[in-house]
């Protein structure tokens, strides 16, 4: 069963706007990881986030961390063409040796 | 460092016919792991290992086998293959304990096509 849902499935907006998307997990968990695979491509790691952390910031990304409602977003500012791409939340709610991967949000930026 | 390769790239089977995907690292990672994507299933993870001789189960193993006789290399085996293994492949590694605390590097993927 997949651990984590990404919201939405899908997104498209244009340079410069900010982009947002959701992660839903179902169990408690010790860490949450962002992840990026452009097409064709295996997955590139953007940032981790621990359970005791409500946020975290990297470049333009800002995550954010709810245990309460076991939620987590990601947020790209001033967005690029470069960033499209599907992006991928992965929890550690199965074992901290497996680390489950959700369904994924596919974004586009246009120019 | 070529990180994480994986072959072939692409690959046709007929129903029943066995094969062997290949992964291999150079950054002395002593985790690696198997993962299949399917559209809208995201990554699912099929086997995993955290050192040489030591494998486990991960979500989806039925149908798979693996071994790990080296640090550098974790294949993954379809034993018989079924339409159902069509799919994306991705091996993955990383360096540290607990993996899921540390960032995994991929492979660029094995597309498989089961007939």
């Amino acid at each position: 069963s997949q651990q984590g849902e990404e919201d939405p499935q899908a997104l498209s907006i244009q340079e410069g706007e900010n982009a947002t998307m959701n992660c839903s997990y179902k169990t408690s968990i010790n860490n949450l990881q962002w992840y990026r695979q452009n097409s064709g491509r295996g997955l590139v790691h953007l940032i981790l986030i621990r359970s005791n952390e409500r946020e975290k910031h990297s470049g333009r990304l800002r995550v954010t961390l709810d245990t309460s409602k076991k939620s987590s977003s990601l947020l790209i500012t001033a967005s690029r063409a470069a960033d499209t791409a599907s992006y991928f939340c992965a929890t550690d709610g199965l074992g901290f040796q497996k680390l489950v991967f959700g369904t994924g949000t596919r974004l586009l930026v246009s120019p | 460092n070529a990180g994480v390769t994986q072959t072939p790239k692409f690959q046709v089977l007929k129903t029943g016919q066995s094969m062997t995907l290949q992964c291999a690292q150079d950054m002395n990672h002593e985790y690696m792991s198997w993962y299949r994507q399917d559209p809208g299933m995201g990554l699912r993870l099929i086997h995993y290992s955290v050192g040489a001789g030591i494998t486990d189960q991960g979500e989806v193993p039925n149908g798979y086998n693996v071994s790990r006789s080296t640090t550098e290399d974790f294949p993954l085996r379809l034993l018989s293959a079924a339409p159902s293994q069509t799919s994306v492949y991705f091996c993955a590694s990383s360096s540290d304990y607990p993996v899921t605390t540390d960032t995994q590097y991929f492979g660029p993927g094995t597309r498989l096509t089961v007939l």
